[in-house]
C-alpha cells in the first residue's frame, strides 16, 4: 500500500513570496490534516479535511494560509505572503473515515521550507 | 486544557536500558493516547496507543503505562536498541474528534 505522497520535499522562498505544497493521501482515506512542525516541536493541526469538507481550520492563519481538498483526494496548501515565521516542516496525514473505527492518522514525509 | 505536556525534551541511554517518556494532560475528554516516532527526514509513525480504560499495554519491546487519576502516561522501551534513536512524541485525542494534540517530542539517543 502506497503511503502518503508529498511535494516538494524541499522549498527556500524569500518572506512575502508565496508557496504551494501538494498532497496526496492513502487511496481510500476520507480525512486529510495539515500540520506544520517548527523545529524542535511537535505538529501542530493548520486544517483537517472529511472528504473535500473543512472539519477544523482554527488554528490556520487565513490571512495568509489558505487549503484545499476539490475532488476529495489530492490536497494544497497555499501561503501567500509567506513570514520568517513559516519557516518549518509541513506535514500532510490522512486516515480513514471516522465511522471506519479505525483511528490511526499516516503522515508523509513533510515538505521542509525555508523562509528566508 | 488542550495542551499535552511531554518530558524529557532529550535523553541519552546506554543500549538494553530502558528509557521512560513521560506526558501529562489536562483534558479529562481526551478517550485517546498514541505515540508517534519520527526519524530524521521522515513523518512521524504511529508505535502504540492506549486507551484510558486500561492501566498498560505491551507491543514487544514498547509499553504505554497510564494512570488515569494522575492524568499521566507514559512509554517505556525495554532492551533499547541504537536503531531506536528518533524523536518521539506523545498525543492525545478528544473524544467524537479526530483532531490529534502532540506533545513537544522527546530526542532519544540510545549509544551503543
Amino acid at each position: 500500500e502506497a503511503g502518503v505522497a508529498q511535494s516538494p520535499r524541499y522549498k527556500i522562498i524569500e518572506k512575502r513570496q508565496s508557496v504551494a505544497f501538494w498532497c496526496n493521501p492513502i487511496s481510500g482515506h476520507a480525512t486529510l490534516y495539515w500540520y506544520q512542525q517548527i523545529l524542535g516541536q511537535g505538529p501542530k493541526l493548520l486544517i483537517q479535511f472529511q472528504n473535500n469538507g473543512v472539519v477544523d481550520d482554527s488554528q490556520l492563519p487565513k490571512d495568509r494560509f489558505s487549503a484545499e481538498r476539490l475532488k476529495g483526494v489530492d490536497s494544497t496548501l497555499k501561503i501567500q505572503p509567506a513570514k520568517l515565521e513559516d519557516s518549518a516542516v509541513y506535514l500532510c496525514a490522512s486516515s480513514l473515515a471516522w465511522t471506519s473505527g479505525s483511528e490511526t492518522q499516516y503522515f508523509g514525509p513533510g515538505t521542509r521550507l525555508l523562509v528566508l | 486544557q488542550q495542551q499535552v505536556k511531554q518530558s524529557p525534551q532529550s535523553l541519552i541511554v546506554q543500549k538494553g536500558g530502558i528509557p521512560i517518556i513521560n506526558c501529562a494532560y489536562e483534558n479529562t475528554a481526551f478517550d485517546y493516547f498514541p505515540w508517534y516516532q519520527q526519524f530524521p527526514g521522515k513523518g512521524p509513525a504511529l508505535l502504540i496507543a492506549i486507551r484510558p480504560d486500561v492501566s498498560e499495554k505491551k507491543e514487544g519491546r514498547f509499553t504505554i503505562s497510564f494512570n488515569k487519576s494522575a492524568k499521566q502516561f507514559s512509554l517505556h522501551i525495554m532492551d533499547s536498541q541504537p536503531g531506536d534513536s528518533a524523536t518521539y512524541f506523545c498525543a492525545a485525542r478528544r473524544q467524537g474528534a479526530q483532531k490529534l494534540v502532540f506533545g513537544q517530542g522527546t530526542r532519544l539517543t540510545i549509544n551503543p
